[in-house]
């Protein structure tokens, strides 16, 4: 049971160029999620998805895109990439119960983009 | 949408003190408040979390406290030790609500 497993763990970018990153969950959950993480600023929800198929934006779509065709992948992609878009990346994915579960997240992406 | 704030964004305490973080929240729909710790390069992961029916949880050396008609929830560690430093962050989200918005998180530096 490998839980999130994010890749890649490390990548730079050439601003302008394109990437996806992926995120695997093997624990049947309905509910993915992508964050940044700046300092100071806390973990930003980019995108979420409730489901397969299904994705929404979150505080800080811009720039990004993502998919969910797979119910346990989640993939999220930078079309023309910005020197803005330098941050660490993480995956979570949670449970759907009736009431609130925790977030499991994958080990974080940490993108430099020059 | 629900706004998380945390404070302070550093705390620096002796070993075996107290560490308290508080954070406040907008969303009056919010009762899901989770407790997330991120050792240094490594993921967040759940330590504690309290639910809108309960004022206090308890967990060993860590506890939480919910004020829902001040809209503030707080972690206390108490005893701290080298190992609980780290980057905490506060969160919440609505009664199995789809999102969970995180606080500016909190660096906590333990001293021997």
């Amino acid at each position: 049971n490998a839980g999130v497993t994010q890749t890649p763990k490390f990548r730079v970018l050439k601003t302008g160029q394109s990437m996806t990153l992926l995120c695997a969950q093997d624990m049947n959950h309905e509910y993915m999620y992508w964050y940044r993480q700046d300092p100071g600023m806390g973990l930003r929800l980019i995108h979420y998805s409730v489901g397969e198929g299904t994705t929404a934006k979150g505080e800080v779509p811009d720039g990004y895109n993502v998919s969910r065709l797979k119910k346990q992948n989640f993939l999220l992609g930078l079309e023309s990439a910005a020197p803005s878009q330098t941050s660490v990346y993480f995956c979570a994915s949670r449970a759907l119960r009736t009431e609130n579960t925790e977030a499991f997240f994958g080990q974080g992406t940490r993108l430099t983009v020059v | 949408g629900e706004n998380v704030e945390q404070h302070p964004s550093t705390l620096s305490v002796q070993e075996g003190d107290s560490a308290v973080i508080k954070c406040t929240y907008s969303d009056s729909a919010s009762n899901y408040f989770p407790w997330y710790k991120q050792e240094l390069g490594k993921r967040p992961q759940l330590i504690i979390d309290i639910r809108s029916n309960v004022g206090e949880k308890k967990d060993q050396r860590i506890a939480v406290t919910l004020n829902k008609t001040a809209k503030h929830f707080s972690l206390h560690i108490t005893e701290t030790q080298p190992e609980d430093s780290a980057v905490y962050f506060c969160a919440a989200s609505r009664a199995a609500g789809n999102k969970l918005t995180f606080g500016g998180g909190t660096r906590v530096l333990v001293k021997p």
